[in-house]
């Protein structure tokens, strides 16, 4: 088995800040993913990478950069903090497209004072 | 993108059996149905998938009606720990071969002992 590890657990940070959140799988999977979560509601896709060094924007790419530098990590960042974005960013990993089951991690909880 | 359709909330007893149902009447003929729970603090769980035929594993019984526009994923046994928001979803295939989860808000599936 594996595991995908996000961190941190918690963020806090202020209007206009630009932060970062970090995931690491050690499953050897190709395929990584963001979503951001809002309260009660369904996830949404940020960013997808099918393999190392590949990016690809998702449905609710503005405001977001990303970055998989290696196979087993993928890099969010919130360029601009804004009020509207507290939310949980779930990371997740497939082994590859074509594979049917994604496997996500415990979620950053983020808020913005 | 199809949508699914699933009642906000559900109750039931430890040791029933539970039936969960999922309304995709625009599905088409190359997405899949997916099922993941999600409980609080976690990413969402893989359950089960199909595309035509009923499927079962160790979780889970999918029942998939013949025209494809509903499902029903059964839980047998219910215990405390299956209660969940149980997401109903499906999977797009988009020309790249990169499938995406389109994930709506879920049935809250509660469970008394």
């Amino acid at each position: 088995g594996g595991i995908i590890t996000q961190t941190p657990k918690f963020l806090i940070g202020q209007e206009g800040q630009k932060l970062t959140l970090k995931c690491q799988q050690n499953f050897n999977h190709d395929t990584m993913y963001w979503y951001r979560q809002d309260s009660g509601k369904g996830l949404r896709l940020i960013y997808y990478s099918i393999t190392e060094n590949d990016l690809q924007k998702g449905d609710l790419s503005e405001g977001y950069d990303a970055s998989r530098e290696k196979k087993s990590s993928f890099s969010l960042t919130v360029t601009s903090a804004q009020k509207n974005e507290m939310a949980v960013f779930l990371c997740a990993s497939r082994l590859g497209p074509n594979y049917a089951e994604q496997f996500f991690g415990p979620g950053t909880r983020l808020t913005v004072l | 993108d199809a949508k699914t359709t699933q009642p906000d909330s559900m109750e039931s007893t430890e040791g029933e059996t539970v039936h969960l149902p999922c309304s995709h009447a625009t599905i088409s003929g190359n997405e899949y149905i997916y099922w993941y729970r999600q409980v609080p603090l976690q990413g969402p769980e893989y359950v089960t998938h199909g595309l035509q035929q009923n499927t079962t594993n160790s979780m889970a019984f999918l029942a998939i009606a013949s025209d494809r526009k509903s499902s029903t994923l059964i839980l047998p046994h219910v215990s405390l720990r299956d209660a969940a928001v149980y997401h109903c979803i499906l999977r797009l295939i988009a020309s790249s071969s990169f499938s995406k989860l389109v994930f709506g808000q879920g049935t809250s599936l509660s469970v008394v002992p």
